[in-house]
């Protein structure tokens, strides 16, 4: 069946440096959608990215979506400890969405 | 706005034995969604509801799970019985049904961490 591939599966950083995650689709996605999920919590929506190589800004987070709407990513600028939790895409087929295996970030202070 | 309700938050049973979990919406919310979220996993769709009809049970493994929504807001999954592979987090969504847009953004419940030995 269709899978949405997700990279790394954890990172550690200092905070202060910048996160990256990606991820990857092997067909075509009617859009994708970011959720964070802290520990111990559940997902909670960030964003929705629908258009070829859409780019939208939520404070330190940019999200991409490529030209073929097949990747995406979330990017970190200046890491904070509140930005620990487990990042996940969620890529849409369908009407279908399939949600990637998540990066688990932690921040050192 | 009240969030996803969901009872109970955690469970423990013994293999074989039957559970049940519950799920509130938010109002207003039409479609309904349930989850299973393996540790270190991405939830995985069980089962979507527009209302109390079935949009998508493509991987409910029907011969232990089933779930309703008889009166198209509160719904229930049941497993009987289960497996040791069945111990998971169950989320719970919801979210405006997609009319105009390509979709709307889901909101989750706190889920119920099922324990299985």
């Amino acid at each position: 069946g269709q899978q949405v591939m997700q990279i790394p599966q954890y990172q550690h950083v200092q905070e202060g440096e910048d996160f990256t995650t990606y991820c990857n689709s092997s067909t075509t996605l009617s859009n994708i959608q970011w959720y964070k999920q802290r520990p111990g919590g559940h997902p909670v929506f960030l964003i929705q990215l629908v258009k070829s190589g859409e780019v939208k800004k939520q404070k330190r987070l940019t999200f991409q979506f490529g030209e073929a709407k097949k990747n995406s990513s979330l990017h970190i600028t200046a890491t904070q400890t509140t930005d620990v939790g487990t990042y996940f895409c969620a890529g849409r087929y369908w009407g279908k969405l399939i949600f990637g295996q998540g990066t688990e970030l932690s921040v050192k202070p | 706005e009240a969030g996803v309700a969901q009872s109970p938050r955690y469970k423990i049973i013994e293999k074989r034995q039957s559970v049940a979990f519950w799920c509130n919406p938010i109002s207003g919310h039409a479609t309904l969604y349930w989850y299973q979220q393996i540790l270190g996993q991405g939830p995985k769709l069980l089962i979507q509801f527009q209302n109390n009809g079935v949009v998508d049970d493509s991987q409910l493994p029907k011969d232990r799970f089933s779930a309703e929504r008889l009166k198209g807001v509160d719904s229930t999954l049941k497993i009987q019985p289960a497996k040791l592979e069945d111990s998971a987090v169950y989320l719970c969504a919801s979210s405006f049904p997609s009319v105009t847009r390509t979709s709307y953004e889901q909101y989750f419940g706190p889920g119920t961490r099922l324990t299985v030995t």
